[in-house]
């Protein structure tokens, strides 16, 4: 079964710290992993996407990091900021999927702090 | 920022009622979906299109129906409203990047309350 799942389930940090969440996947056969944030009452807005061939792909203060051999990924969040605040969703897609359909973790939820 | 838009944003409607939720893109894109989302969980693909006059339902079974005349319209239609239907919907479009790459641009949701 395909699935998609992310750890903590939330997390609490002060302004200006850095923090890492974490996303584990069994989506196979796997084309791109992606990660989105979404502000509560709001659609999720995509951060990176990364494919196969990729292990590291930055968007300012984020920075992504896949390992598909062991089929997990990171999103590093650095000097963190109030806005920073919102659930963050991995997001993987599997590979020929002409629909583009994706599979959704439950989201961390991370509240920064001043 | 992604053009894709929702309306209403808010609806708080008795049960036994039509409702009709909106979504509109004007990207072009082929592809539209609707996905459902419960507080706290992952969002749940209930319809997609490939184009006009194509629809298909998604992975999570749901009592609406959709339509795709136009290119940039796919709304969504619930026939009798009730309160298991109370939720958030989420409509999104996508472009291809790459042969088997589409990058999601999602609307900002219907937050739907059944009395």
């Amino acid at each position: 079964k395909n699935q998609v799942e992310q750890s903590p389930q939330s997390l609490i940090i002060l302004e200006g710290k850095n923090c890492t969440l974490q996303c584990n996947y069994t989506v196979s056969p796997f084309s791109n992993l992606r990660w989105y944030k979404q502000d509560t009452g709001r659609g999720p807005v995509s951060l990176t996407i990364m494919t196969f061939s990729e292990n590291t792909k930055s968007n300012g203060r984020y920075t992504a990091t896949l390992d598909a051999d062991t089929k997990q990924s990171s999103l590093h969040i650095t000097a963190s900021q109030l806005s920073d605040s919102a659930s963050y969703i991995c997001v993987v897609s599997d590979r020929g999927s002409t629909l583009g359909r994706l599979y959704f973790g439950r989201g961390t939820q991370l509240t920064v702090w001043p | 920022e992604a053009d894709i838009y929702q309306t209403p944003r808010y609806l708080v409607i008795g049960t036994g009622k039509k409702i009709t939720l909106e979504c509109s893109q004007t990207m072009g894109h082929d592809k539209m979906y609707w996905y459902q989302q419960d507080p706290g969980m992952e969002l749940h693909l209930i319809h997609y299109s490939y184009g006009v006059n194509s629809t298909e339902k998604g992975d999570l079974s749901s009592e609406s129906t959709v339509s795709r005349i136009r290119t940039e319209h796919f709304p969504l239609t619930l026939e009798s409203a009730r309160p298991s239907h109370t939720s958030q919907y989420l409509c999104a479009s996508s472009l291809a990047m790459l042969p088997g790459l589409y990058e999601q641009y999602f609307g900002p949701g219907t937050r739907l309350t059944v009395t």
